[in-house]
């Protein structure tokens, strides 16, 4: 029983649009998600989070949409650049243990 | 700069060969986490540990144990190596229970068992 979904395994943008990734988890007493960023190589880093009493953080060209009741998450990339081009796993967290989907690889193009 | 560093980028063992991965941070951090990562199943947690001497099971800890001796070393052990543990082992650390405290990664192990 997978309790983090990441339903599309890749995608691919054009440099400068928005890119979308996406998210679904099954238990809602889960309080906090973050999103990750994975380059070939080297292991994941950490992108962007948001709480479970929030719907919608910011930072920079990254924005984490919350839809609690669809239990669905969203990261937004605007602009999209050629560097965003790797795996993001999005991951969900309670009492400091994280389960994560199966990660989405970006591919932005020039 | 924050640091976790693994023993070995490449590593290629024998199918029955006793395998230990090192995981070391530079954090002072009190958790610290195995992963292994799979093509389609993203990353996977097989043990991880709250503080010194303690080790919790993760979601698929057959086949392998954890030691924990000092704060900032974890190891990962498979006690006999098979052919279907052929992974990325990732190790990470963070703080205290707080979830709000992200995981740093470590470069990874890419262990294959022949």
């Amino acid at each position: 029983d997978q309790q983090v979904k990441q339903n599309s395994p890749s995608l691919s943008v054009q440099e400068g649009r928005i890119s979308i990734l996406n998210c679904d988890y099954t238990n809602s007493m889960f309080d906090y998600f973050l999103w990750y960023k994975k380059y070939p190589a080297e292991g994941p880093t950490f992108l962007i989070s948001i709480s479970s009493i929030k719907d919608k953080n910011e930072d920079g060209r990254f924005t984490v949409f919350l839809n609690k009741s669809a239990k669905h998450l969203s990261l937004h990339i605007v602009p999209s650049q050629p560097g965003d081009s790797a795996v993001y796993f999005c991951a969900v967290t309670n009492a400091g243990k994280s389960t994560f989907g199966d990660g989405t690889t970006l591919t932005v193009k020039p | 700069d924050v640091k976790v560093t693994q023993s070995s980028r490449y590593l290629v063992k024998r199918t029955g060969e006793k395998v230990f991965l090192e995981c070391v941070q530079d954090m002072d951090h009190e958790n610290m986490f195995w992963y292994r990562q799979d093509p389609g199943l993203g990353l996977r947690l097989i043990y991880f540990s709250y503080d010194v001497k303690m080790k919790e099971k993760g979601d698929i800890p057959e086949g392998y144990s954890v030691s924990r001796e000092k704060k900032e070393r974890f190891s990962l052990i498979l006690e006999s190596a098979s052919t279907n543990q052929t992974s990325m082992y990732l190790c990470a650390s963070s703080i205290g229970r707080d979830p709000t405290h992200e995981q740093f990664f470590g470069p990874g192990t890419r262990l294959t068992v022949l």
